[in-house]
């Protein structure tokens, strides 16, 4: 079934430094992906999707993310972070038309 | 894209209560969901609210923990029945909405339980 694997419980970061977040993925074809954002006290927003194409795909707030499917990965990168981009970040790929499968997130603590 | 409310956004229940989660999203959808998020934990879904027709429930879900409303296109309600303190969560509503060659899950707030 697919699935994504987030390998990374905790990151803690510089505020100014980059990010990356890492996000691999088991699936028969061409996956779609996504990335989720979850601020505390919120509920989830869309940073970014991969469908098809261009396999850099650029997001809001600064993200981007990659897709390498050699690596079966799609990592998520900021190259400058940002106090308020402290947050829960949530990989998900479909398992149907409608339904998500979820990896079990990475924490985000940005220092000063 | 489309906005979804949920109402309450958090809430401190007694032990053996129920309490019912409101959905209102401001555009005709087909289908609404509900997620679950344990603390500590990611998504799991918990059923698809089809108007008109029964919901659909994911495996260890089930009706009488969980029964689902959906009376129209824009609304669903989702109860907790019977609470306990394993039942503190934040429960999602989300919808999809198709864009660039596949569905794409928007999310609600949350409704953030505590059982007591």
């Amino acid at each position: 079934a697919q699935s994504v694997t987030q390998p990374d419980i905790h990151i803690t970061v510089s505020e100014g430094a980059s990010l990356e977040l890492r996000c691999n993925y088991s699936y028969g074809a061409t996956p779609y992906l996504f990335w989720y954002v979850q601020s505390p006290g919120q509920g989830l927003q869309l940073l970014l999707k991969y469908f098809s194409g261009d396999t850099l795909v650029q997001g809001i707030k600064g993200f981007e993310a990659e897709f390498k499917r050699s690596q079966s990965s799609f990592n998520l990168r900021k190259p400058s972070v940002h106090w308020s981009d402290a947050a829960e970040y949530f990989c998900a790929v479909p398992i149907n038309d409608y339904k998500l499968s979820f990896g079990a997130g990475t924490t985000v603590t940005v220092r000063a | 894209s489309a906005v979804i409310s949920q109402k309450p956004s958090r809430d401190i229940c007694q032990r053996g209560t129920s309490l019912t989660i409101q959905c209102q999203v401001d555009s005709q959808v087909t289908m609404m969901f509900w997620y679950r998020q344990q603390p500590g934990q990611s998504l799991t879904l918990i059923a698809t609210a089809n108007q008109g027709s029964e919901a659909t429930y994911e495996s260890g879900f089930v009706i009488d923990k969980f029964p689902i409303s959906r009376p129209n296109l824009t609304f669903s309600t989702l109860t907790v029945s019977n609470m306990s303190p394993e039942d503190s969560s934040i429960y999602l509503c989300s919808i999809t909405k198709w864009g660039a060659g596949a569905n794409v899950l928007t999310f609600g707030a949350g409704s953030r339980l505590t059982v007591l």
